[in-house]
């Protein structure tokens, strides 16, 4: 069965630091999103990608995050200064149509000292 | 506000029984709701989506949505152990960023 696939699992950071989580969205997929959930919290809605472009972003997403499809198949989301406050499980997510009907990745723990 | 929230639990209920999940939701102009199901520790996964006003059933799932009152529900009848978990409610406008409830844990005592 088609999976969205995450790396790393689980990644520690200093503060400051830039990290960026990978995803393989399920290969026939047109939309991306990259979620967060924060520990002990509700399932936060980062971005969505569509047609090689932000369709949607929160007020979450800001000018410290950003998105790129460099090739075909990765989708990946980059913070370049994490703080504390980025500490959180980040899922990336994909779907065929834009129906709100997503496949999540197993989800990147992300961990900033 | 929040656009969408879920009953208050944690909810317990004995193998076999029936665990009744609510959420209501603050935009009138939501379209589609989803329930979706997260092991602790595990990411989410859609387990029902409903679109229109009624019910909807899938295998031991019921999901039901009443737009007047902007109300949404799952019904999972005969629980079992598997069953327990953290139900989340999502809801998604024009815009379809969906938008997720905090969730009900769900213990099904064996």
């Amino acid at each position: 069965e088609p999976e969205v696939t995450q790396t790393p699992s689980h990644q520690v950071t200093q503060m400051g630091q830039e990290v960026i989580l990978r995803c393989v969205p399920i290969s026939n997929h047109l939309y991306f999103y990259w979620y967060r959930q924060i520990l002990g919290q509700k399932v936060e809605f980062l971005v969505s990608f569509y047609n090689n472009e932000i369709s949607e972003k929160s007020e979450i997403f800001d000018d410290q995050f950003s998105v790129e499809r460099p090739d075909g198949s990765n989708f990946t989301l980059k913070i370049r200064s994490t703080k504390l406050e980025d500490s959180a499980m980040y899922f990336c997510a994909s779907s065929l149509r834009n129906t709100g009907e997503l496949f999540f990745g197993e989800g990147s723990r992300l961990t900033v000292l | 506000q929040k656009e969408v929230e879920q009953n208050s639990g944690p909810l317990s209920v004995p193998e076999g029984a029936i665990a009744s999940l609510n959420c209501t939701y603050s935009d009138r102009g939501s379209q589609s709701f989803f329930w979706y199901r997260q092991y602790s520790g595990k990411s989410p996964e859609l387990i029902m989506s409903i679109y229109s006003n009624g019910d909807k059933e899938d295998g031991r799932f019921t999901a039901q949505l009443n737009k007047a009152s902007q109300y949404v529900s799952l019904l999972i009848r005969d629980s079992q152990p598997s069953d327990s978990a953290t139900y989340l409610c999502a809801g998604v406008r024009n815009d379809y960023k969906l938008s997720f409830g905090a969730g009900t844990t769900v213990t099904v005592r064996a």
